[in-house]
């Protein structure tokens, strides 16, 4: 079956700790996204690829990285500079193309200890 | 610039009643539009989508929605509503310009459906 997998399902950041989400695709999608979800606010882009090697920033960036070294992964990483870690994130991937639909995988959520 | 206001945070109806999810949108381009359905603790997914092809978009368990350009809306319908469909629902333009394949959601409206 294509899709897409996230994982963990759940993670827990100490204070001051850098952790990394995992995203991977066999969709043979060129693009990938990375958003973050808060209650009542939608989904807000984070990072989004459009090919390997070659990444830009969204809305949101600040306190996060990411790589796209294969096309089919595409990790985040949350940093310690992002003081409001606590949200829900989904990994999303698209043909790239404008107006192309985007499917996203089951969502990682984060909590800070 | 693209836009999306989802004129609803909350709707709640009773099982077997019409569902009406209401949806505006800006766009200085002709657009995409989705939407889109998440489940509690869940990634989303694609109910339907309009690229032009047709104003009205049939979409999967029901769901419709309605292209208006005179009134810049795409509102999402269902006749009769089930248990299954409470979830949260959200409205997305594509954006257009220098971030192709990206898009643009609303808020987000939740569908409470009462027996």
């Amino acid at each position: 079956d294509g899709g897409i997998t996230q994982s963990p399902k759940y993670l827990f950041r100490k204070e001051g700790q850098n952790v990394t989400l995992s995203c991977e695709q066999n969709l043979n999608h060129d693009a990938m996204y990375w958003y973050r979800q808060d209650p009542g606010q939608g989904l807000r882009l984070i990072y989004y690829s459009q090919i390997v090697n070659d990444f830009q920033k969204g809305d949101i960036a600040e306190g996060y990285s990411v790589s796209r070294e294969k096309k089919e992964s595409f990790p985040l990483t949350v940093t310690s500079a992002q003081k409001n870690p606590t949200a829900f994130y989904l990994c999303a991937s698209s043909r790239g193309r404008w107006g192309e639909t985007q499917y996203f995988g089951p969502g990682t959520r984060l909590l800070v200890l | 610039a693209q836009s999306v206001t989802q004129l609803d945070s909350h709707v709640s109806v009773s099982e077997g009643t019409p569902v009406l999810l209401r949806c505006n949108y800006s766009s200085s381009y002709s657009p995409s539009l989705f939407w889109y359905v998440q489940h509690p603790n869940k990634g989303l997914q694609l109910l339907l989508k309009y690229t032009s092809a047709a104003t009205l978009v049939k979409g999967i368990n029901g769901f419709e929605a309605e292209f208006k350009k005179s009134e810049t809306s795409f509102h999402l319908t269902k006749p009769s509503a089930h248990m299954s469909d409470a979830a949260e629902y959200f409205c997305v333009v594509s954006r257009y310009g220098g971030s192709q394949g990206n898009l643009i959601f609303g808020k987000g409206t939740k569908l409470s459906v009462k027996p």
